[in-house]
């Protein structure tokens, strides 16, 4: 299996400013991904991280608002930007490995309180 | 619209008690479902993974099946215990990238 590490793994922050999230795995992998869950609601996924160009984002998510990088295969970052209460969430990072019949593995989370 | 929903919202049971966790799906044209586990404030830990040419897969006191024509799949835990205690997902895939979940179970396992 995959390891997934995220960092932080919690934050508070003001209103208006700006988090960024990693995700750190231990093998490569092809496909990566990030989701949102709001208290008590659960998973939304907000966009595959794709290595060396843009991540591609569901409806509601926009890049100006959940800008993504994804420098390498075991790498990448979620910012959450001009954060509003409303996007107090957990946010968490996945991977699908392939090589294990497409089975999706789950970073611990970051949970994000905006005040 | 593929809809995942999972029956019953939550459960709470006697330590030792055989159970069973509900998921249906409204598109029966799946890749794969998933269970996962997520305890309070973590993330999410892979139980079991079925493929959809697959009735079913096991491991430990954990037994999930798949019914594909039904849209409907069944976690079954046996003999459950005060660590079984944490909220159950089930998730569809359909694509490349398009994952499903289910509003979850909340299972506790009383002492």
């Amino acid at each position: 299996s995959a390891v997934i590490s995220q960092k932080p793994s919690r934050d508070i922050c003001q209103r208006g400013t700006s988090l960024t999230i990693q995700c750190q795995v231990d093998s490569q992998v092809t496909m990566m991904f990030w989701y949102r869950q709001q208290p008590g609601q659960s998973l939304t996924l907000i966009a595959t991280a794709n290595q060396g160009s843009e991540a591609t984002y569901e409806s509601g998510f926009v890049i100006d608002k959940f800008p993504i990088s994804r420098p390498n295969l075991t790498f990448s970052t979620l910012t959450v930007s001009n954060m509003s209460p409303e996007d107090s969430s957990i946010y968490l990072c996945s991977v699908i490995m392939t090589g294990r019949n497409y089975e999706q593995y789950f970073g611990p989370g970051t949970r994000l309180t905006v005040t | 619209k593929q809809e995942v929903t999972q029956i019953p919202a939550a459960l709470s049971v006697p330590e030792g008690e055989n159970l069973v966790l509900n998921c249906s799906f409204t598109d029966s044209a799946i890749y794969n479902l998933q269970w996962f586990r997520q305890d309070p404030g973590k993330g999410l830990t892979s139980l079991l993974l079925i493929q959809s040419s697959q009735r079913e897969q096991t491991s430990g006191r954990l037994n999930a099946s798949l019914d594909k024509s039904s849209g409907r799949s069944t976690l079954y835990i046996a003999a459950s215990q005060p660590g079984d205690s944490a909220t159950y997902l089930c998730a569809v895939r359909y694509n490349f990238n398009k994952f499903y979940f289910g509003s979850g179970t909340k299972l506790n396992v009383k002492p």
